[in-house]
């Protein structure tokens, strides 16, 4: 199955400041997709990132708040901008994967 | 919009219970993944279920692809201390995309050795 690197794997950070998090698949992929988990919470798809197209954003997620890069079929970078204490949770990234759906361990972000 | 639903929301049993837990939907779906959560890791996909009616078991865990296609069960024989964790049902559904995966609230197992 796919193995999937997220970096960082967590971090804490100021209010107003922006966040980039990095998602390597050892495989060349379709499809990225990302996901939030709030504390306690399950997961929700924010945005589908496609190799040289824009990406696809769910209800309630928005380019200018969740902008997403995807260079190459391998790599893909989701930032957290202006980030606020609401937008502490883990954040991860996923790849389709023979039928089922491989995770990254996720990014734990705290905002203070 | 399409939500999934699991029963019970959590879960104490004693080492070397059976442990049954399930999904539903009013929606119907496609493709029904379980995966499994340990504490600050990603989710990891113990079975998935592609036609209705299908039985499916991975060692100790079972599940079934329901005959509705709107609900699935997940059961785990003779529990362990390592089966602790968040149990999470997925869904996919051609109505909508069939790329997006629909998760469920999550089922948290505690196992009491």
């Amino acid at each position: 199955s796919a193995v999937i690197s997220q970096k960082p794997s967590r971090d804490i950070c100021q209010r107003g400041t922006s966040l980039t998090i990095q998602c390597q698949v050892d495989s060349q992929v379709t499809m990225m997709f990302w996901y939030r988990q709030q504390p306690g919470q399950s997961l929700t798809l924010i945005a589908t990132a496609n190799q040289g197209s824009e990406a696809t954003y769910e209800s309630g997620f928005v380019i200018d708040k969740f902008p997403i890069s995807r260079p190459n079929l391998t790599f893909s970078t989701l930032t957290v901008s202006n980030m606020s204490p609401e937008d502490s949770s883990i954040y991860l990234c996923s790849v389709e994967d023979h039928g089922g759906y491989t995770f990254g361990s996720g990014t734990r972000l705290t905002v203070v | 919009g399409q939500q999934l639903n699991q029963s019970p929301q959590s879960m104490f049993i004693q080492e070397g219970e059976d442990v049954s837990m399930n999904c539903t939907s009013s929606s119907i779906f496609n493709t029904w993944l379980w995966y499994k959560q340990d504490p600050g890791e990603g989710p990891v996909l113990l079975i998935a279920l592609y036609k209705a009616g299908e039985l499916t078991s991975n060692g100790r865990l079972t599940a079934q692809f329901g005959i509705t296609r709107k609900d699935s069960f997940l059961n785990i024989s003779a529990s362990i201390p390592s089966d602790v964790g968040i149990y999470f049902c997925a869904g996919l559904s051609w109505k909508t995309s069939y790329d997006k995966v629909i998760f469920g609230p999550g089922t948290s197992l505690s196992v009491i050795p």
